[in-house]
This record gives structure tokens, C-alpha cells and sequence, in this order.
């Protein structure tokens, strides 16, 4: 296993156009989580899923966001009509059930949105 | 609400110098804290997750503590080193599905 994987690395689009991010868990990881991270700050909450069901979503999570996880595997993040304020670095992470285990986190999506 | 505030902001010490980075949180009532690690445009490494149950944790150079009465964590990095330069992020659960996170203390090291 080699850990929470995101592609792509990086995604330079211009303002307007759809995007699609991919997150590939831990394989026995059966919790799923999207942050969002702003130069500067700390990443922020976006939403999680346990297996295939989305279970919250934040008040970040605009309608022009949306998550899946089908089947309970991998999961996308796309985001639409994308605005300036839009470009940040999307992070993944997964976990076992519960919260003893931490979370692992992948190298994450820089988007910028021209 | 949850709310995790590191200090300093920002901090650059000479090669070889032990230090210390600091992390605070309003609801003690948590599961356990982890220490994260983050370079440049990368995503974050974890560097050490406390339980609610243990005091401190340690992973080579590096030692955790928690006091969760008191809303407080440090990690204590011994005999620094300029590859130690990197910004550190705690993050504490703020429920069963998410955790919370400082903006980070962005520490440089001087060789």
C-alpha cells in the first residue's frame, strides 16, 4: 500500500471551466475526508464519507462542489464554474472508523484557476 | 466549537538549537491530537498522534506532550536541523468525522 494517493499534482485552469479531482485511500481505510487549504492557513473541513455515504458536508461546499465515492473506493471532487477564490490546495485523507487511528493524508491537488 | 491556535506564527533558530512549538485548544474533551508536517506546496506527513489516555509520544528528535486539562500540546525538536525547516500543523477532532487544524507554525532553520 502506498498511502493516500491525488492526482493530479497540480491543475492550472482557467475561470469558468469544470474540475475533477481523484483520491485514492488506504485500501482498509473506510473513511474518506476533502479539506482545503489557502495559502497560509490551516486545511479546512470540506466533507467526509464512510464507505460510499457522504455523511457531512460543509458550509465551504458550495453547489458548484461535488463529492462522490462510489462503491467505497476512490472518490472525486469536482468543482464547477470555477471562480478565482476556488484556487487552493485540496487535500485527502482517510482513516479507520473512529478516531484512534489519525488520519493519513495525501500530497494533495494545487489548483489555480486563471 | 472547536478552536486550535498555534504559536509562534512563525520562528527561525539557528542550526543545532533545541525548540519548542506550541498548540492550544478550547475543548479538552478530545480523542487524541496528532502533529503534522508540511513542506513547501506538499501535502502533510504525520509526524506523531498522542492518545487522550498518554502524556507524550516520541519519534526520534521529536517529543509530543499533551495536557488535556489544560488545552495544551507541545512538540519539543531536539538538536534542529535546517532539513527540520517545514511549517507544523496540530489537529485535534472536533467530532467523530473531522479534525481541526492550526494555521501552523512555519519554522525556518539557519545552518
Amino acid at each position: 500500500d502506498t498511502g493516500v494517493s491525488q492526482d493530479p499534482r497540480h491543475k492550472i485552469t482557467k475561470r469558468g471551466q469544470n474540475v475533477t479531482f481523484r483520491c485514492d485511500p488506504i485500501s482498509e481505510h473506510n473513511r474518506l475526508y476533502w479539506y482545503r487549504q489557502t495559502l497560509g492557513q490551516g486545511p479546512e473541513f470540506l466533507t467526509y464519507f464512510q464507505n460510499e455515504a457522504q455523511l457531512e458536508k460543509s458550509r465551504l461546499l458550495s453547489d458548484r462542489f461535488s463529492a462522490e465515492r462510489p462503491k467505497g473506493s476512490f472518490s472525486t471532487l469536482e468543482i464547477q464554474r470555477t471562480e478565482q477564490g476556488d484556487s487552493a490546495m485540496y487535500l485527502c485523507a482517510s482513516s479507520t472508523t473512529g478516531t484512534g487511528d489519525g488520519y493519513t493524508f495525501g500530497s494533495g491537488t494545487r489548483l489555480t484557476v486563471v | 466549537k472547536q478552536e486550535v491556535t498555534q504559536i509562534p506564527a512563525a520562528l527561525s533558530v539557528p542550526e543545532g538549537e533545541n525548540l519548542v512549538l506550541n498548540c492550544s485548544f478550547t475543548d479538552s474533551a478530545i480523542y487524541n491530537l496528532q502533529w503534522f508536517r508540511q513542506d513547501p506546496g506538499k501535502g502533510l506527513t504525520s509526524l506523531l498522534l498522542i492518545q487522550s489516555s498518554q502524556r507524550e509520544q516520541t519519534s526520534g528528535r521529536l517529543n509530543a506532550s499533551l495536557d488535556k486539562s489544560s488545552g495544551r500540546s507541545t512538540l519539543y525538536i531536539a538538536a534542529s536541523q535546517p532539513g527540520d525547516s517545514a511549517t507544523y500543523l496540530c489537529a485535534v477532532p472536533s467530532s467523530a468525522s473531522k479534525i481541526i487544524f492550526g494555521s501552523g507554525t512555519r519554522l525556518s532553520i539557519r545552518p
